[in-house]
């Protein structure tokens, strides 16, 4: 069974710019989330999303988004990029049982901006 | 919001001495859960602990979730340096409705020195 797959792996850009990121979670995963780690702050919580619905948000500005497709495959988008946004962004995929979590959560490997 | 808070941040042992990480959050938790993440990788799943007072071991790992459900703890008996990471505990919070969220600690980083 494919992992989670996240595109692209490292990407450089310059501020004002805008970022697309992709996750492809593992096969009958319907949960995705993405977190944002930084060596200060550890696992940032951005959002989850379930059935192409927004489930959870965290507490990030507007500038962050993000969507699900009908495949379960997310893209989250970083508009205005600044210099603090330099992070590995982490998609991580979970099994639904119901409305729950059944718990573990599958990490892809993360794709890496640098914003310069 | 709730917080999970981890200590200690940071950890170097010798090769051969045991290591300890504790997590505490400011709110019940429903279950929580236990990752690793080696140096450049991605956090891997460890374990989740449900019941309160719950021990669970693996090898050398042994896991415990507190009696009120608000604390846990991650114990390596004598550390490898194939032990080298970060890991990180995340909590589920409160009664399980199936929209909330997996808080993370920020996660202790371990060195083995061989």
């Amino acid at each position: 069974k494919a992992g989670v797959t996240q595109t692209p792996r490292y990407l450089i850009k310059t501020r004002g710019q805008q970022v697309t990121l992709s996750c492809s979670p593992i096969s009958g995963h319907r949960s995705v989330s993405w977190y944002q780690q930084t060596p200060g702050q550890g696992l940032q919580f951005l959002f989850e999303y379930f059935s192409e619905t927004q489930r959870n948000k965290g507490n990030f500005p507007g500038r962050f988004s993000g969507r699900q497709f009908s495949n379960s495959r997310s893209e989250m988008n970083v508009s205005t990029l600044e210099l603090g946004d330099s992070a590995l962004y982490l998609c991580a995929s979970s099994l639904i049982r119901g409305q729950a979590n059944t718990g573990e959560l599958f990490f892809g490997e993360g794709s890496r901006l640098t914003v310069l | 919001g709730q917080q999970v808070m981890q200590i200690p941040q940071y950890q170097h042992v010798q090769e051969g001495e045991d290591f300890t990480t504790y997590c505490n959050s400011s709110t019940t938790l429903s279950n929580i859960q236990w990752y690793k993440q080696r140096p450049g990788g991605h956090p891997v799943f460890l374990i989740q602990l449900v019941k309160s007072g719950e021990v669970k071991k693996q090898k050398r790992l042994t896991f415990q979730f507190g009696e009120a459900k608000k604390n846990s703890s991650l114990h390596i008996t004598a550390t490898q340096t194939t032990d080298v990471g970060t890991y990180f505990c995340a909590g589920l919070p409160g009664v399980q409705g199936g929209s909330e969220k997996l808080v993370f600690g920020k996660g202790t980083k371990l060195t083995v020195n061989p």
